[in-house]
C-alpha cells in the first residue's frame, strides 16, 4: 500500500509569518499529491494539488512542491492570517487505484493574531 | 449546484447495534468514497464505489459495508457497533476515477456509540 506521513502535528506561526508543512510517501508509484484544509466542524476542502510531473504550484499565499526523488511534499503558506488556522491534510494517490487518496495525520496549524 | 450531502449529521447509537449513513454525491459523478475520521488519526480509507460496484475497500472489518444505489447515492452500514467505531464519516464524491483529481466531502456524519 501506501504509507504518508506528515509533520508537524502542530504548529502556531504568528501573522504575517511563513508556514511550512511537510509530507513523505513510501509509493513512489503515487501521482497525485492534494492537500486539504479542515476548519473546526467543517468538511476537508482541497486547496491545492499537485502532480508528479510538476515540481511546484503556486496559488496566491500558498505553494507546494514535490521531490519525487526523496519522495516528499511541501505546504507553504506565506504572509499567515488568522483564517489560515486550521487543520491542513495532504494526501497521495496511485494510478489505477480509483483515485483513492491515503492521507497524513494531518496538521492543526494556528495564526495568533 | 448542490455539494455532496450526508445524513444525518449526528447518530447515536449503543453498542452492538447497527447504523446506517447515507450519501448523495455531486450530480452527475459516479463514485462516491467513504472514509473514517476518528479523533487524531486523520481520514482512513473506507470503501469505493462506482457504477453501483463495490470497487476497493480499506482495512477495515467487513461489519464495515455499504451500497451504490442506480442515482449514485450510497449508504454504508457499520454493523455489531463497537465503542472505537466513533467517529467522523466522510463522504466524497468525483467525476470519474478514471483522471486524477481531488474530490469534494460531504459535511459529514458524526456518529458516537455509547
Amino acid at each position: 500500500g501506501e504509507n504518508v506521513e506528515q509533520h508537524p502535528s502542530t504548529l502556531s506561526v504568528q501573522e504575517g509569518d511563513s508556514a511550512v508543512i511537510k509530507c513523505t510517501y513510501s509509493d513512489s508509484a503515487s501521482n497525485y499529491f492534494p492537500w486539504y484544509k479542515q476548519e473546526l466542524g467543517k468538511r476537508p476542502q482541497l486547496i491545492i494539488d499537485i502532480r508528479s510531473n510538476v515540481g511546484e504550484k503556486k496559488d496566491q499565499r500558498i505553494a507546494v512542491t514535490l521531490n519525487k526523488t526523496a519522495k516528499h511534499f511541501s505546504l507553504h503558506i506565506t504572509e499567515t492570517q488568522p483564517e489560515d488556522s486550521a487543520v491542513y491534510f495532504c494526501a497521495a494517490s496511485k494510478p489505477n487505484t480509483g483515485n483513492q487518496f491515503y492521507f497524513g495525520t494531518g496538521t492543526s496549524l494556528t495564526v495568533i493574531p | 449546484e448542490a455539494g455532496v450531502t450526508q445524513s444525518p449529521t449526528h447518530l447515536i447509537k449503543t453498542r452492538g447495534q447497527q447504523a446506517t449513513l447515507r450519501c448523495s454525491p455531486i450530480s452527475g459523478h459516479t463514485s462516491v468514497y467513504w472514509y473514517q475520521q476518528a479523533l487524531g488519526l486523520g481520514l482512513q480509507f473506507l470503501l469505493w464505489y462506482d457504477e453501483g460496484e463495490e470497487r476497493n475497500r480499506g482495512n477495515f472489518p467487513p461489519r464495515f459495508s455499504g451500497r451504490q444505489f442506480p442515482n449514485y447515492s450510497s449508504e454504508l452500514n457499520v454493523n455489531a457497533l463497537e465503542l472505537e467505531d466513533s467517529a467522523l464519516y466522510l463522504c466524497a464524491s468525483s467525476l470519474t476515477h478514471r483522471g486524477l483529481g481531488g474530490y469534494t466531502f460531504g459535511s459529514g456524519t458524526r456518529l458516537t456509540v455509547v
